[in-house]
């Protein structure tokens, strides 16, 4: 899984609990990003981060909050965890090797993290 | 509108046998795709990637076939094995131009590869 850890690997949360992912790289890439996967849907992107302290929204990016304070680690929070936010979360991370500054390149994933809300 | 969708949502395939998987996009700004594979309870595992300015490129036991007139792609798996049992799913990667920040990958949905003995 191209040096990317997550954890937990499995979580069972109530509604109303704030939750707090954790994303590892130990490739020194900049990007880093979260996703979620759901039935029906093809990975939707949360929130993602070019760099420490720098990140941005996704396109599903209600209810969640990102923290990067460190190259290696990016978090992913639900302030107050949903039914609607059961699903498999992903970390990729990528560098930027097409140049211009993209801000998208190829992905590596982790092994995810499968979040359920009761 | 910006789509990456797949024809077949489960493609059924003799042991030994070449797969076909195909990916339609059509965003013409689009100028570079990967093909990932995903095995149950795992995260998606990069494959084979493409830019644009080619229209196939070769692994081992994959190539991927670009076509930019019809924008369309696929996934050829040469001598499928039962370890190719999986789900996979093109991605598009838009690019609007150097100095806008609006590029962004869409993942399609993804097809699944069942290898029959």
């Amino acid at each position: 899984d191209a040096g990317i850890t997550q954890s937990p690997r499995h979580k069972v949360t109530e509604t109303g609990t704030p939750v707090t992912l954790r994303c590892h790289q130990t490739e020194n890439h900049r990007y880093m990003y979260w996703y979620r996967q759901d039935p029906g849907h093809g990975l939707r992107l949360i929130h993602y981060s070019y760099g420490v302290k720098d990140t941005d929204k996704g396109e599903v990016s209600d209810g969640y909050s990102v923290s990067r304070s460190k190259t290696e680690d990016f978090l992913l929070t639900l302030e107050s965890a949903t039914s609607s936010q059961t699903s498999v979360y992903f970390c990729a991370i990528s560098e930027s090797t097409l140049g211009d500054s993209r801000t998208t390149d190829t992905q590596y994933f982790g092994p995810g993290t499968r979040l359920t809300v009761l | 509108g910006e789509n990456v969708g797949l024809h077949l949502p489960t493609l059924s395939v003799q042991e030994g046998d070449n797969s076909i998987i195909n990916c339609a996009y059509s965003n013409s700004a689009s100028d570079y795709f990967i093909w990932y594979k995903q095995e149950s309870g795992k995260g998606p595992q990069f494959i084979i990637d493409i830019r644009s300015n080619m229209d196939k490129r070769q692994g081992q036991r994959v190539t991927v076939l670009l076509n930019k007139t019809v924008k369309h792609l696929s996934l050829q798996i040469a001598a499928t094995q039962p370890g190719d049992s999986a789900v996979y799913f093109c991605a598009e990667n838009i690019w609007p131009g150097k100095g806008n920040r609006d590029d962004k990958i869409i993942f399609g949905k993804g097809t699944r590869l069942h290898i029959l003995p």
